[in-house]
């Protein structure tokens, strides 16, 4: 089957960076994405790594590491609006098919 | 912008009784998408369509769930028999072709079954 841990909660202080990591287990990986979601909202896709390395989209970084089955979401220049649960995912096999499973969700809370 | 839309927005149901929520994908994308989230707890995989047919389920979407796509705007999700445990905001997604590109979630539809 597949897992994932990621923290359930972090905070930080606005203006500072935050590292959110995320360990997985699952055959035939395909890729790790993160999602945002702020309470009572849809999930918002951030990045998707495929391959290793780090992924930069403006405050945003996603980085991954196979051999180690680990992934991490930075965040940088943290902004109060960036309150909110993110979510790694896994894509992967079983059963015959491919299949996505999300972790439990890391609840960030940026204070002043 | 172009969005996923979802209807309704909530829907409350008699536990047994047959349920279908609706999606508008965006209209050039081509892989869509149903994940649930029950109240306080992770987005879960339900299943992935193309080509008007499904590509990847997952062990949540048993004989009581099924998917369709009527027309060349709709996408749906019928629950033939709710359960309690059925109450949870289902989620329609989408994206374009591609290595896994960003999928465009809707806002959800809130099922709660009494």
């Amino acid at each position: 089957g597949q897992s994932l841990e990621q923290p359930s909660e972090v905070t930080a202080v606005e203006g500072a960076i935050v590292q959110i990591n995320c360990t997985y287990q699952t055959s035939g990986f395909y890729g790790l994405s993160w999602y945002q979601q702020h309470d009572g909202g849809a999930p918002t896709f951030l990045s998707y790594n495929a391959l290793d390395g780090l992924e930069e989209t403006g405050r945003f970084s996603s980085f991954l590491s196979r051999s180690d089955s680990y992934g991490y979401l930075l965040l940088q220049e943290l902004q109060m609006k960036d309150s909110a649960s993110y979510f790694c995912a896994v894509k992967g096999d079983s059963g015959g098919y491919q299949k996505v499973t999300f972790g439990i969700g890391t609840k960030l809370q940026v204070i002043p | 912008e172009p969005e996923v839309t979802q209807t309704p927005s909530h829907q409350v149901t008699q536990m047994g009784q047959e349920v279908i929520l609706r999606c508008v994908p965006i209209s050039n994308h081509l892989y869509f998408y149903w994940y649930r989230q029950i109240l306080g707890q992770k987005v879960e995989f339900l299943v992935s369509f193309y080509n008007n047919e499904i590509s990847e389920k997952s062990e949540i979407f048993d004989d009581q769930f099924s998917v369709e796509r009527p027309d060349g705007s709709n996408f749906t999700l019928k629950i033939r028999s709710t359960k309690l445990e059925d109450s949870a905001m289902y989620f329609c997604a989408s994206r374009v072709a591609g290595v896994y590109n960003e999928q465009f979630f809707g806002p959800g539809t809130r099922l709660t079954v009494l």
